[in-house]
């Protein structure tokens, strides 16, 4: 069973850099062909789709966040990393990671619990 | 970019009564749609994949239906832990979330 455990600081700063990590456990990040993404929810709003990085290492990203997103692997950690730079307060939200099969609309099967992540000085 | 857009905003319902929940695509998707759902505090639970396909673990109640642009999720007899937001899904676009209460 696949299982993504999301991490990083809880309160970042204006303009500075959204770090997060996604671990991964159950599974090899580096195997089959699925999708790794990070999707983000303000509080008691819809769910925003940020980017995701697939197996072999492309990456998409939301137009509306390209400019400011970076999305990588560390296969030797079986992890992959959200980076979101100068950050305002609308990016304060819960954060997932989860992962997709590629095709079929790319649902995601398996998603972590969340972290909240407040911009704030 | 794949606009879907989910209606209504907020369907009020009885326990054991049925529940349409409808999404719209801007473009065809063709059968390339899944329906989440999420309670409060959790994260996003795959109902249906391909648009009809139950996930894992999902009871028959939850069915879904549709291709093209038109989509529905239909929950055919609402218990008390299906009142949540449901949400669709087209690889890289949301919609913008039904919430189902108790009337």
């Amino acid at each position: 069973q696949v299982q993504l455990q999301e991490s990083g600081p809880g309160l970042v700063k204006p303009s500075q850099t959204l770090s997060l990590t996604c671990t991964v456990s159950g599974g090899s990040i580096s195997s089959g062909s699925y999708y790794w993404s990070w999707i983000r929810q303000p509080a008691g709003k819809g769910l925003e789709w940020i980017g995701r990085i697939y197996t072999s290492g492309s990456t998409n990203y939301n137009p509306s966040l390209k400019s400011r997103v970076t999305i990588s692997v560390d296969t030797s950690k079986n992890q992959f990393s959200l980076k979101l730079s100068s950050v305002t307060a609308a990016d304060t939200a819960v954060y997932y990671c989860a992962r997709s099969p590629r095709g079929e609309g790319d649902p995601l099967f398996y998603w972590g619990q969340g972290t909240l992540v407040t911009v704030s000085s | 970019e794949i606009v879907m857009t989910q209606s209504p905003a907020t369907l009020s319902v009885s326990p054991g009564e049925r529940a349409t929940l409808s999404c719209r695509a801007s473009q065809s998707v063709s059968s390339n749609l899944a329906w989440y759902q999420q309670k409060p505090g959790q994260a996003p639970r795959l109902l249906i994949y391909g648009a009809s396909t139950r996930a894992t673990g999902i009871p028959a109640r939850f069915s879904g239906s549709g291709s093209g642009t038109e989509f529905t999720l239909t929950i055919s007899s609402l218990q008390s832990e299906d009142f949540a937001v449901y949400y669709c899904q087209q690889s890289k676009t949301f919609g913008g979330g039904t919430k189902v209460e108790i009337k």
